[in-house]
């Protein structure tokens, strides 16, 4: 089945920093990745859509400043939260479609991230 | 605009018992509906998918789904629980033809099995 890795799982950084989130597709190509946020106990916020060879389509009220998005190649997209700060603390987490209509999103295992 | 309701937050149902998670869905045109399942600080896991056929759909784990387009539901089954099945369910749903629509989600239903 299609599988979707992303890395790291978990991180913990001081406030200020810049994180990278990477999210590939192992086992197909993807023209499209999606970028999600979950808060805890609820369900996932749509960020912002990850398309390989153009800019990424944010969702409203999302900085696209704040969440810079690159999607290189067909099997690697990026989410950098630049500047992170205590309020940016949540769980990531990055899905993939394999490009035709009838098929399911796959996604990553999630970042977990911790800005002190 | 689409959109897809899991009524109830949390589910309670005994080791053994047959258990159903409640979804309803808002879409124009022919909907394609998911669901899916999430552990404790992982992704989503794919169960199954609806896009067209026999309303009774069957997933992983053996969890099954039944499609009503009167009643624009979607409701997640299994006849006998697991303990293991203890988790965070979301039904999902993209409408219309073109791939690039995206995925709504619910916001989810806890399940608790209970031994």
């Amino acid at each position: 089945g299609a599988v979707v890795s992303q890395h790291p799982s978990r991180v913990i950084c001081k406030s200020g920093t810049s994180v990278k989130i990477e999210c590939r597709s192992l086992d197909f190509q993807a023209t499209t990745m999606f970028w999600y946020r979950q808060f805890p106990k609820q369900s996932l916020m749509l960020m912002a859509t990850s398309n390989e060879g153009s800019k990424a389509t944010y969702e409203q009220g999302v900085e696209k400043d704040k969440f810079l998005i690159n999607h290189a190649s067909l099997t690697l997209s990026t989410l950098t939260v630049t500047s992170a700060h205590p309020e940016d603390s949540s769980f990531y987490i990055c899905s993939a479609r394999v490009p035709t209509v009838n098929q399911p999103q796959h996604f990553g295992d999630g970042t977990r991230l911790s800005i002190l | 605009a689409q959109s897809v309701a899991q009524p109830e937050d949390q589910v309670n149902v005994a080791e053994g018992n047959p258990l159903t998670v409640k979804c309803t869905y808002s879409v124009s045109g022919n909907p394609y509906l998911f669901w899916y399942v999430q552990y404790p600080n992982r992704g989503l896991q794919f169960l199954l998918k609806y896009i067209t056929g026999d309303n009774l759909v069957k997933g992983s784990y053996g969890f099954e789904a039944e499609f009503n387009k009167s009643q624009t539901s979607f409701h997640l089954k299994k006849p006998s629980a697991l303990v293991s099945d203890s988790a965070l369910y979301f039904c999902a749903v993209r409408g219309g033809q073109n791939r690039d629509d995206k995925i709504i989600f619910g916001k989810g239903t806890r399940l608790h099995i209970l031994p």
